[in-house]
């Protein structure tokens, strides 16, 4: 079955940099893109961006430019996400989540991932 | 404030039927037949109960169904459970500028 199991929870200062990884299993990691999802606590959901595990091509949220990286890893099928200058409204369980649609929407899920950013 | 818009809460009770509206745009609802909904119980990952507007992945109950009409989507649940209870958010594809687009969440309670 498709599982995406992520990176334990990170307690980041004010200016540091994050990068949650997302391993997964059950189908074929290069025939599928990755999304990136937030929720700050009590919060909706808010997508991040979203790479292909095929050639590595990335599509990142407009106010995140600049401060986010999504690679992968095809030999241990594995999916990273950077985030750098971190601010305290970056506080938030972070997501992957696997694109059947091609067109970045989510279906299969991770546990997630809490990033807390505090001094 | 989330780009699209879905009603903060509904409710209804155990056998009863109850829509959730998701509206958007005619940039984003009403132009792709991209609408997807997810179930998210507190503390778990969200999990997809409608893709395409209105299909619905193996495993999925058919009490749930998908729905849209112009800028708008709609989640329709039959026959609520005590386990349906949750907070649910739709999606949309929104073109190549802006990409994905989430609504606000609407939480559900079963009375």
């Amino acid at each position: 079955q498709v599982q995406l199991v992520q990176s334990g929870a990170e307690v980041k200062k004010p200016g540091a940099s994050v990068k949650v990884s997302c391993k997964a299993s059950g189908y074929t990691f290069t025939s599928y893109g990755i999304s990136w999802v937030r929720q700050a606590p009590g919060q909706g959901l808010e997508w991040m961006g979203w790479i292909s595990a095929y050639n590595g091509n990335t599509n990142y949220a407009q106010k995140l430019q600049g401060r986010v990286t999504m690679t992968t890893d095809t030999s241990t099928s594995t999916a990273y996400m950077e985030l750098r200058s971190l601010r305290s409204d970056d506080t938030a369980v972070y997501y992957c989540a696997r694109d059947s649609s091609g067109w970045y929407i989510p279906d299969y899920w991770g546990q997630g991932t809490l990033v807390t950013v505090s001094s | 404030q989330s780009a699209l818009t879905q009603p903060a809460s509904v409710s209804g009770s155990p056998g009863q039927s109850i829509t959730i509206s998701c509206t958007g745009t005619s940039s984003d609802v009403g132009s792709y037949n991209l609408v997807s909904w997810y179930q998210q119980h507190p503390g778990k990952a969200p999990k997809l109960m409608i893709y395409e507007g209105s299909k619905r992945p193996s495993g999925v109950s058919n009490r749930f169904s998908g729905s849209k009409s112009g800028n708008t989507a709609s989640l329709t649940i039959s026959g609520l459970q005590a386990e349906d209870e949750a907070d649910y958010y739709c999606c949309s594809y929104a073109g190549s500028s802006t990409d994905v687009v989430f609504g606000g969440g609407t939480k559900l309670t079963v009375l």
